[in-house]
């Protein structure tokens, strides 16, 4: 049963325009959401946070929104660049000091100039 | 600042054979946690340990073991391998504070054959 789901493998998107990825959940008891890039032979790289008590968090290009009544959060990337062009994964956790991580399947993002 | 690294970055190893894989968080981390990533998936969880405790553990069978020493690195033991067992193996370390990132490494690859 996945918990996190990322229901679209693949997105492609212009250079300048904006890239939306999302992501849903089943786990009432997940309240803290991360998403992470990563690039083929590396490990995931944070990207952008956000606490369950927040509907939305910034920071630079990258948006993360989250709508608790539907267990849903997007990431928007604006203006998409090729540098961007990896897969991202949405992750969610109970917020606690132990917690971990459980991570979605990914999406591809494909960023053309 | 050296981030979290992982050792070897590649393996080969033969089914039934044994495996060690290496973890050095970043400097501070005192928890240290391990994902299995098999193509097509997002990482799944494995072990966390903090202060060389068992936090956690992800729905693994026994031959998966892991441990942590007095500096906080780590080591993630696969007995009797399998096929099955090929997969990139994540380590991620984090401060356990409430609501915070986990920061991984670069991976190591195990191959089975």
């Amino acid at each position: 049963d996945q918990q996190v789901k990322q229901n679209s493998p693949s997105l492609s998107v212009q250079e300048g325009r904006i890239s939306i990825l999302n992501c849903d959940y089943t786990n009432s008891m997940f309240d803290y959401f991360l998403w992470y890039k990563k690039y083929p032979a590396e490990g995931p790289t944070f990207l952008i946070s956000i606490s369950s008590i927040k509907d939305k968090n910034e920071d630079g290009r990258f948006t993360v929104f989250l709508n608790k009544s539907a267990k849903h959060l997007s990431l928007h990337i604006v203006p998409s660049q090729p540098g961007d062009s990896a897969v991202y994964f949405c992750a969610a956790s109970t917020g606690s000091g132990y917690s971990t991580l459980t991570f979605g399947k990914g999406t591809m993002l494909l960023v053309s100039p | 600042d050296a981030g979290v690294t992982q050792s070897p970055t590649h393996l080969i190893k033969t089914r039934g054979q044994h495996v060690t894989l290496r973890c050095s968080p970043i400097s501070g981390h005192k928890s240290v946690s391990w994902y299995q990533q098999v193509l097509g998936q997002g990482p799944q969880f494995i072990f966390q340990y903090y202060e060389k405790e068992e936090r956690g553990r992800g729905n693994f069978p026994d031959r998966f073991s892991a441990r942590q020493f007095p500096n906080y690195s780590s080591e993630l033991n696969v007995n009797a391998l399998l096929l099955g067992d090929s997969a990139l193996y994540l380590c991620a370390s984090s401060s356990p504070r409430m609501n915070t990132e986990a920061f991984f490494g670069q991976g190591t690859r195990l191959t089975v054959v």
